[in-house]
């Protein structure tokens, strides 16, 4: 079946350790996101990247890296410059061409908790 | 510059009622817009989209939204709630459609009670 795994579900570390979640997808999809979600925040977008070897920052990409070095993965380093890393990340990725806005499509989430 | 409010964060209804969530936006560009639904820690899913086709458009579940232009409005509806309606629901729309960057509301939280 096609569709987006994060892994792991939940994550837990301690204060000033960097962190990688996992981001796969067999969509074969070029654009991928990271999103994080606080209650009552809405999702906010970390960075994304529409092709291979490119990615952009989004509305709050300070203490977070990414990489792109295959279309299928893009995973997301919580850093200790992040101030309060604590929140459900999502995943997502959409089929977009450059000449048309899609859908995107969502992972499960991983629930990272940092104390 | 594009935005999306949703307005009510927490709906009520009870079982068989009518569904009404409520999606307003701005944007300075033809519209692409997108309701999604979210399960207690799971990842969103997409219920319906309108991309400047048919204004009234069908979603998965039994949903449906239409775009009303004069309104800013694409609200979300269903004619009949079952229990597991019961979830978050998010409102989005296109930021840039040369990016397919999307802008997301707070969400709605549908209660259905028995």
């Amino acid at each position: 079946d096609g569709g987006i795994t994060q892994s792991p579900k939940y994550l837990f570390r301690k204060e000033g350790q960097n962190v990688t979640l996992s981001c796969e997808q067999n969509l074969n999809h070029d654009a991928m996101y990271w999103y994080r979600q606080d209650p009552g925040q809405g999702l906010r977008l970390i960075y994304y990247s529409q092709i291979v070897n490119d990615f952009q920052k989004g509305d709050i990409a300070e203490g977070y890296s990414v990489s792109r070095e295959k279309k299928e993965s893009f995973p997301l380093t919580v850093t200790s410059a992040q101030k309060n890393p604590t929140a459900f990340y999502l995943c997502a990725s959409s089929p977009w061409t450059g000449a048309h806005s899609y859908e995107q499509y969502f992972g499960p989430g991983t629930r990272l908790t940092v104390t | 510059a594009q935005s999306v409010t949703q307005l009510g964060s927490h709906v009520s209804v009870s079982e068989g009622a009518l569904v009404l969530l409520r999606c307003n936006y701005s944007s300075s560009v033809p519209p692409y817009l997108f309701w999604y639904v979210q399960y207690p820690n799971q990842g969103l899913q997409l219920l319906l989209k309108y991309t400047s086709a048919a204004t009234l458009v069908k979603g998965i579940n039994g949903f449906e939204a239409e775009f009303k232009k004069s309104e800013t409005s694409f609200h979300l509806t269903k004619p009949s709630a079952h229990m597991s309606d019961a979830a978050e629901y998010f409102c989005a729309v296109t930021l840039d459609p040369n990016t397919g960057k999307l802008i997301f509301g707070q969400g709605t939280t549908l209660q259905v009670k028995p």
